[in-house]
């Protein structure tokens, strides 16, 4: 079964400052995702990525899938990014196996 | 094209009883997965359906059950509810296509309470 770290838990910044969130996983797989889900438990899927690079806005997301490791980047980051950000792997007929989520707090 | 709704939003149920949550997929969507969440964790696989048969199931036990129909609409059915079952669950919905993994798309959850 494939295990899922995501760091940090936690993260308070100030507007404008740049983000990121790591995700690393243990076993080799086809497909990660980032999600964002806001208090009220909606989930919105940000990403999903199986090499290289994707950006959308102001996140980038990054896998490198021979260190089975991926990052979420957050450029200029706002007040309404405040979020719990998660990362999952998977996607087939054993579903997604998420992180435990990094909860991000910006400041204005 | 319509997104991914789950209904009731909010459910209170005592110990022992039986409840059902149901999802609509998102159009051209024939898969739908099931996830519960417990307070402060990450989502939990239940099972996934495809073409209306499970086509993959977490570590859940049986009373855990689950229907998927002709329209890709999909029932979550837990029998002898126990407290610890309180949670929000999430379906999601994605087009499997060759086998490939697909972007799920998540509704927004039912939150259980059971008392």
């Amino acid at each position: 079964k494939n295990e899922v770290e995501q760091s940090p838990q936690n993260l308070t910044a100030q507007e404008g400052e740049f983000i990121t969130i790591n995700c690393s996983y243990s076993v080799g797989i086809s497909a990660l995702h980032w999600l964002q889900q806001h208090p009220g438990g909606g989930i919105v899927s940000l990403f999903m990525l199986s090499s290289g690079k994707k950006k959308h806005g102001r996140l980038i997301a990054t896998i490198n899938i021979q260190e089975k490791h991926s990052s979420l980047h957050i450029t200029a980051s706002h007040p309404r990014d405040s979020a719990v950000y998660i990362c999952a792997v998977g996607g087939g007929a054993d579903g997604l196996t998420f992180g435990k989520g990094t909860h991000l707090i910006i400041q204005p | 094209e319509t997104g991914v709704t789950q209904s009731p939003t909010h459910l209170i149920k005592t110990r022992g009883q039986q409840v059902t949550l149901r999802c609509s997929s998102q159009s051209g969507h024939n898969t739908v997965s099931w996830y519960q969440q417990a307070l402060g964790q990450g989502p939990q696989f239940i099972f996934q359906y495809y073409r209306e048969e499970e086509n993959g199931r977490g570590n859940f036990p049986p009373r855990f059950s689950g229907l998927q129909f002709p329209n890709y609409s999909s029932e979550l059915n837990v029998n002898a509810l126990e407290l610890d079952d309180s949670a929000l669950y999430l379906c999601a919905s994605s087009h499997k296509f060759s086998g490939r993994n697909n972007e799920q798309f998540f509704g927004p959850g039912t939150r259980l309470t059971v008392l």
